[in-house]
């Protein structure tokens, strides 16, 4: 089982950043996923999960301005993330499953003008 | 949603020592189907999360049995009998039981 992710980088406030986990070693069309960050310094915090079946559950700080999606042809997970504020600064895991069986390295979101 | 309390913030061990980190729910953890979805997750620094128990007590792939959970209901408690420098690090309780998921805030396992 591998998960990469990407398409972390520096984005001013407001602006948008979408990013992409890439899933390999199981078959990803199986398996609910979720998205989970980590802000400098700080503990882990839940963001977003989608289920198998393209369900979606959001953690209310993200709710309205990030979406989680998939697309099981790609084996890819993505989380748009919208009207980006300072406090969405962060490493980005994504994970497998309720269980968080497996994780990514993650990928830095830095939010500041 | 559910709050997960985390005890103590940090523990402060001897190798060969044993530890215990109490993970407190706001609300009873187990779901409909009969099971607890209560996890614990050693982040080592610099490192990503690992699983290390998943409902309750069951050991993931390859954790030593030198890891133990238990609990039910409200109350969890993962001990570590004889602690090795490889434990060293953050550990969190997570739920899965209610939406949201949520952790625990964390707690620091250190060498005295």
């Amino acid at each position: 089982v591998q998960l990469v992710e990407s398409g972390g980088g520096l984005v001013q406030p407001g602006k948008s950043l979408k990013l992409s986990c890439s899933a390999s070693g199981f078959t990803f069309s199986s398996y609910g996923m979720h998205w989970i960050r980590q802000a400098p310094g700080k503990g882990l915090d839940w963001v977003a999960y989608i289920s198998s079946s393209s369900g979606t559950v959001y953690a209310d700080a993200v709710k309205g301005r990030f979406t989680i999606s998939r697309d099981n042809a790609k084996n890819t997970l993505y989380l748009q993330l919208n009207s980006l504020k300072s406090e969405d600064t962060a490493i980005y895991y994504c994970a497998r499953q309720w269980s968080l069986d497996y994780w990514g390295q993650g990928v830095m979101v830095t939010v500041s003008s | 949603d559910v709050v997960l309390t985390q005890t103590p913030v940090s523990l402060s061990v001897t190798l060969g020592d044993q530890a215990s980190i109490s993970c407190r729910s706001s609300q009873s953890l187990e779901y409909s189907d009969g099971y607890t979805y209560l996890e614990w997750y050693l982040q080592k620094p610099g490192q990503s999360p690992q699983l290390l128990i998943y409902e309750v007590s069951n050991r993931f792939s390859g954790v030593p049995d030198r890891f133990i959970g238990s609990g039910s209901g409200t109350d969890f408690t993962l001990k570590i009998s004889r602690v090795e420098p490889e434990d060293l690090g953050v550990y969190y309780c997570f739920q899965a039981t209610h939406d949201p998921p949520t952790f625990g805030g964390g707690t620091k396992l250190e060498l005295k």
